[in-house]
């Protein structure tokens, strides 16, 4: 057990649905990231939080998704009209980092989305 | 933008043989990390080599850095069934987000 959890565990929905997903990273920590990871690859990085402030977002991050960290605590993902092409594990990582320095990266056990 | 290549993509081996999966950085890196994810589950840490030409050891497993930071190989010794897998290595050039390779799959043969 990594201690970060994501909700839902799986999320199936329609074409053109919203969808949001939480994560819950381990309480020390300072850093939270999000990937992305399809089937037969590595997670794809999505952006990340230090504390609440987002720093980093990657091209991947289309203008339907965003991410929100408001309490520098958990985090949300939400993807709006959802499409076929958004179906993937999102994983939901933890770390701890000072003076620029990280440590490791803990990951959440994923949410498995399916757009039908 | 920084690509990291891992090779062999798949890997069969004969229970009790070696293992050896090798990453490239196309950018110099900060660290780099390896990680294994089991079938249906979750990329799980396994190292993090920081230095220049660093070896780490962890049972049967070697886990080298090269001397100019672009390159790393993860080595088992005598593979045993738990070993089955894809082990990612994930480079990082600073306390940003990690750029994972495309994983090698480790299949074992009792």
């Amino acid at each position: 057990d990594t201690g970060v959890s994501q909700n839902p565990r799986h999320k199936i929905t329609k074409r053109g649905q919203n969808v949001t997903f939480r994560c819950d990273p381990i309480s020390e920590h300072n850093r939270l990231y999000w990937y992305r990871q399809t089937l037969g690859q590595g997670p794809e990085f999505l952006t990340y939080f230090q504390n609440e402030a987002q720093l980093e977002k990657s091209r991947l991050l289309s203008d339907r998704f965003s991410a929100e960290r408001p309490k520098g605590s958990f985090s949300t993902l939400e993807i709006q009209r959802t499409e076929q092409g958004d179906s993937a594990m999102y994983l939901c990582a933890s770390s701890f980092v000072m003076a620029g320095v990280q440590e490791t990266q803990y990951f959440g056990p994923g949410t498995r989305l399916l757009v039908l | 933008g920084q690509q990291v290549m891992q090779i062999p993509q798949y890997q069969h081996v004969q229970e009790g043989e070696d293992f050896t999966t090798y990453c490239n950085s196309s950018t110099t890196l900060s660290n780099i990390q390896w990680y294994k994810q089991r079938p249906g589950g979750h990329p799980v840490f396994l190292i993090q080599l920081v230095k220049s030409g660093e070896v780490k050891k962890q049972k049967r497993l070697t886990f080298q850095f090269g001397e100019a930071k672009k390159n790393s190989s993860l080595h088992i010794t005598a593979t045993q069934t738990t070993d089955v897998g894809t082990y990612f290595c994930a480079g990082a050039r600073g306390a940003d987000g990690l750029t994972f390779g495309k994983g090698t799959h480790l299949i074992i043969q009792p």
